[in-house]
């Protein structure tokens, strides 16, 4: 099963906000997006997750396309704590994460 | 602290040794899950438990890995006969039961970083 793209890397300005795109083209209908972030040295944290409407927590957004074949996080004021490795993956209830490369989000001052 | 906690952070063995690690999930968390991160890699899923039963082992989990989780409640990884390509972060990480789909985000241990010398 195909896992999602991202790309490598980005860099975004501290107090701006920053979009990470993921595509999962292959996404089945009982399969959930989640995002999860690595800061180095520690486990993976979860940011949010959704299945096909936007959702919104204190750490992010989530935007779903309508075909459901990407998305969109969005950290809405990066900080220099938000430096990390951010995981985008598709999963059924309770699945297992296939975690890809990632993008390493590098948060300048 | 009420998180998932590993033990040991850090194990340092020779090639051909035996090892364990522990992983003491949240409190109430029903699912467990392993998985092994290298260097420069995302984690890849090794292996997962619903309470006490194993529901799920991926190809990666050769036969000199074991992973039980006899109480429900913590679990243990151990690998057999080590090699260096061993060498990697194990990461636990659980998820609580949910009366409904939605409500599954897990929730990662440090992870124990085992060197094979």
């Amino acid at each position: 099963d195909a896992k999602t793209t991202q790309p490598p890397s980005m860099d975004c300005a501290e107090g701006r906000a920053a979009n990470l795109p993921c595509n999962h083209s292959t996404i089945s209908g009982n399969e959930y997006v989640y995002w999860y972030r690595q800061i180095h040295s520690q486990g993976p944290q979860y940011i949010i997750h959704g299945l096909k409407n936007n959702e919104t927590n204190e750490m992010a957004s989530l935007i779903i396309t309508e075909d459901r074949k990407s998305s969109t996080l969005i950290l809405p004021h990066a900080t220099l704590r938000d430096t990390a490795v951010y995981y985008c993956m598709k999963t059924i209830s309770w699945g297992k994460l296939q975690f890809g490369a990632g993008t390493q989000v590098v948060v300048t001052p | 602290d009420t998180g998932v906690s590993q033990n040991p952070r850090h194990k340092i063995t020779k090639r051909g040794q035996n090892v364990t690690f522990r992983c003491d999930p949240i409190s109430e968390h029903n699912r467990l899950y392993w998985y092994r991160q290298t260097l420069g890699q995302g984690p890849e899923f090794l292996t997962y438990f619903q309470n006490e039963a194993q529901l799920e082992k991926s190809r990666l989990l050769s036969d000199r890995f074991s992973a039980e989780r006899p109480k429900g409640s913590f679990s243990t990884l151990e690998i057999q006969r080590t090699e260096q390509g061993d060498s990697a972060m194990y990461l636990c990480a659980s998820s609580p039961r949910s009366l409904w789909a939605g409500n599954h985000e897990q929730y990662f241990g440090p992870g124990t970083r085992l060197t094979v010398t």
